[in-house]
């Protein structure tokens, strides 16, 4: 069974500060690591994902994300904020087997204030 | 452009009736899922397919019903038999088996 906990569902950071989002998950094979960004009313976008390899990963706008097996996380970071990055996050697993969906977190809220 | 869409983006219905949501890809994916969003609650799945003809229930299908009959297309049905349809839906599709899901826009379904 997989499993995935945000920490935190809101974090307020100022314009040009660092965002650090948590992520910790339950896998009892491989996991496949995904950070998800959604603005209101809106589908999700894909930032970044892990699959194989190296384990700090970088996506769009900016945002990197490093995979810790023996901490069982996947942190987002970013080193400075902009307005536009105010929005949901979300992270999810999933494991590379036949039939298996993303198992999401419930989400982490950020608001950049100026 | 390739991608997934969604219609309408915005549905209203009575309590009682039944109500199909359309999800429509072009990406030549072979899954496709369909999520209810709550606020506070992430993403709850409700049913997905791996194959035409072929769809099984994720964690919440009670109250909802698909169909697959073409590749591009994945229907999900909200029924009289669920309880609290009021919510947004998202539908997304996955090429291979370990790759990321890509999302439609959403549809925001509102009983009353």
């Amino acid at each position: 069974a997989q499993s995935v906990t945000q920490l935190g569902s809101h974090v307020s950071v100022s314009e040009g500060a660092l965002v650090l989002l948590r992520c910790n998950y339950s896998s009892s094979v491989p996991p496949y690591l995904f950070w998800y960004v959604q603005y209101p009313n809106q589908g999700l976008q894909l930032l970044l994902k892990y699959t194989t390899g190296a384990t700090l990963v970088k996506g769009i706008n900016g945002f990197e994300a490093e995979f810790k097996k023996s901490e069982t996380s996947f942190h987002l970071t970013k080193p400075s904020a902009h307005m536009s990055d105010a929005a949901e996050y979300f992270c999810a697993v999933t494991a590379n087997q036949a039939g298996t969906a993303l198992i999401f977190g419930k989400g982490t809220t950020l608001s950049v204030s100026s | 452009d390739g991608g997934i869409t969604q219609s309408p983006k915005y549905l209203f219905r009575k309590e009682g009736q039944n109500v199909t949501l359309s999800c429509e890809q072009n990406l030549n994916h072979d899954a496709m899922y369909w999520y209810r969003q709550d606020p506070g609650q992430g993403l709850r799945l409700i049913y997905y397919s791996q194959i035409v003809n072929d769809f099984q229930k994720g964690d919440i299908a009670e109250g909802y019903s698909v169909s697959r009959e073409k590749k591009e297309s994945f229907p999900l049905t909200v029924t009289s038999a669920q309880k609290n349809p009021t919510a947004f839906y998202l539908c997304a599709s996955k090429l291979t088996m370990t790759g990321e899901q890509y999302f439609g826009p959403g549809t925001r379904l509102t009983v009353t």
